[in-house]
């Protein structure tokens, strides 16, 4: 069954750096776009990033870009979020999920998340 | 950028009842491309439907989803106590990047 595992969260100084992961198993990683997504505390969803099978492409949205790099290591079922210069409204669960898209286009599987902190 | 407007913020209902939640996209988007997640409190969220209207994989038949172009909207037939928790709608967009709207809560009456 499709599992994703995500860890590297903990609390952070404000300015500091952090390192993602998410382990994806039960399913072919490198034939799969993945996304992260967050969700601050008692707020909606919001996406952060997503990178294609192959990384050749990538996006971010507005908040995060030039702060955050999205990778993955498809021989190790792996997928990353390089987390720089932090600020405390980055504080958040960070989810990493699978994208389907093939006709429709939705994110099928999720992470249970790892919770960032940015604070002094 | 597309903004999705959910709505009512809250809904305060009992088992057994029926509901509608409404998702409003501020201009028109492919249903194809639009989404319905639920979450409950601590846990991630998890896909009800996609391409507006079809259920994913072992989503009860008493969820149901239509619309399109700007006005989507989400069915709950029948109220489960399992049922209540944060309905969020989702749209791809056409610059690559997704979409949420703020959500809507059903809540225990």
């Amino acid at each position: 069954q499709v599992q994703l595992v995500e860890s590297g969260g903990g609390l952070v100084k404000p300015g500091g750096s952090l390192r993602l992961s998410c382990a994806a198993s039960g399913f072919t990683f490198s034939d799969y776009y993945m996304s992260w997504i967050r969700q601050a505390p008692g707020k909606g969803l919001e996406w952060v990033s997503y990178i294609s099978g192959s990384s050749s492409n990538t996006n971010y949205a507005d908040s995060v870009k030039g702060r955050f790099t999205i990778s993955r290591d498809n021989a190790k079922n792996s997928l990353f979020l390089q987390m720089n210069s932090l600020r405390a409204e980055d504080t958040a669960v960070y989810y990493c999920a699978r994208e389907f898209c093939g006709g429709d286009c939705y994110l099928d599987y999720w992470g249970q998340g790892s919770l960032v902190t940015v604070s002094s | 950028e597309i903004v999705l407007t959910q709505s009512p913020g809250t809904l305060s209902l009992s088992p057994g009842e029926r509901t509608t939640l409404s998702c409003r996209a501020s201009q028109s988007i492919s249903s194809t491309y639009l989404a319905w997640y639920q979450q409950k409190p601590g846990q991630a969220p998890r896909l009800l439907i996609y391409g507006a209207s079809s259920r994913a994989t072992g989503i009860p038949d008493r969820f149901s989803g239509s619309g399109s172009g700007t006005d989507f909207t989400l069915t709950i037939s029948r109220l489960e106590p399992e049922d209540f928790g944060v309905y969020y709608c989702q749209q791809y967009g056409s610059s690559v990047t997704w979409t949420f709207g703020q959500g809507t809560k059903v809540e225990i009456k």
